[in-house]
């Protein structure tokens, strides 16, 4: 079973510029996570979807960040313009519940941005 | 609102020896879900071990195991015989309602040879 894909993996841009991460969660499943990681802390929810619907975005800072799930498949999230303190990982993660399922989450790698 | 504490930013252990994790988590809800998971330095986040609020009984996965209790709201992992691919972050993640998670802020664990 493939697991959650994310790209880019690494990315430097200068602040004010725009920057697109991209997520595929595992097949089939339902709900998909963006968080952001600083370095040193734990992550930081910035947005739930379930299927393409928000469940959650209260701590998107909705002036600069934007992220959508269109077919419920693959998200995307992008940074436009970005600041000095959005350099962190963001994590993409997704899950699912029911059957053999347990909702635990399952990350990809991560897509580390800097901001210079 | 629901919490998670991990008051340990950093510890370390000798190859061999035993750790326990700390973490308390704060909470009105009585059915939900505690996970311990494992960031390896520049690499993936994994699911370590996983409790069910509703069981009584301790989770165990191989050498890791749980002091699961819940009238006290402590949750904390014990690593026996660690390993030096046991070095990473750990964190404590509670799950409630429409798989809503939340994290703790992480300890770093160093395993010494």
């Amino acid at each position: 079973e493939a697991g959650v894909a994310q790209s880019p993996r690494y990315k430097i841009i200068e602040k004010r510029q725009s920057v697109a991460f991209w997520c595929n969660p595992i097949s089939g499943h339902a709900t998909l996570y963006w968080y952001q990681q600083i370095l040193g802390q734990g992550p930081k929810l910035l947005i739930q979807f379930q299927n393409n619907g928000v469940v959650d975005d209260s701590q998107l800072p909705k002036d600069r960040f934007s992220a959508e799930r269109l077919k419920g498949v693959d998200s995307t999230l992008k940074i436009q313009p970005a600041k000095l303190e959005d350099s962190a990982v963001y994590l993409c993660a997704s899950s699912s519940w029911g059957g053999q399922n347990t909702g635990e989450l399952f990350f990809g790698e991560g897509s580390r941005l800097t901001v210079l | 609102a629901q919490t998670v504490t991990q008051s340990q930013p950093e510890m370390s252990v000798q190859e061999a020896e035993t750790v326990t994790l700390s973490c308390t988590y704060d909470t009105s809800e009585n059915n939900y879900y505690l996970f311990w998971y494992k960031q390896p330095p520049s690499r993936q986040m994994i699911l370590v071990i996983r409790q069910e609020a509703y069981k009584q009984q301790n989770a165990t996965e191989n050498r890791f195991s749980v002091n699961f209790q819940k009238a006290a709201k402590s949750f904390s992992l014990k690593i026996s015989d660690s390993q030096l691919g046991d070095t990473a972050m750990y964190f404590c993640a509670f799950r409630y309602n429409f798989n809503k998670f939340y994290f703790g802020s992480g300890t770093k664990l160093n395993v010494k040879p």
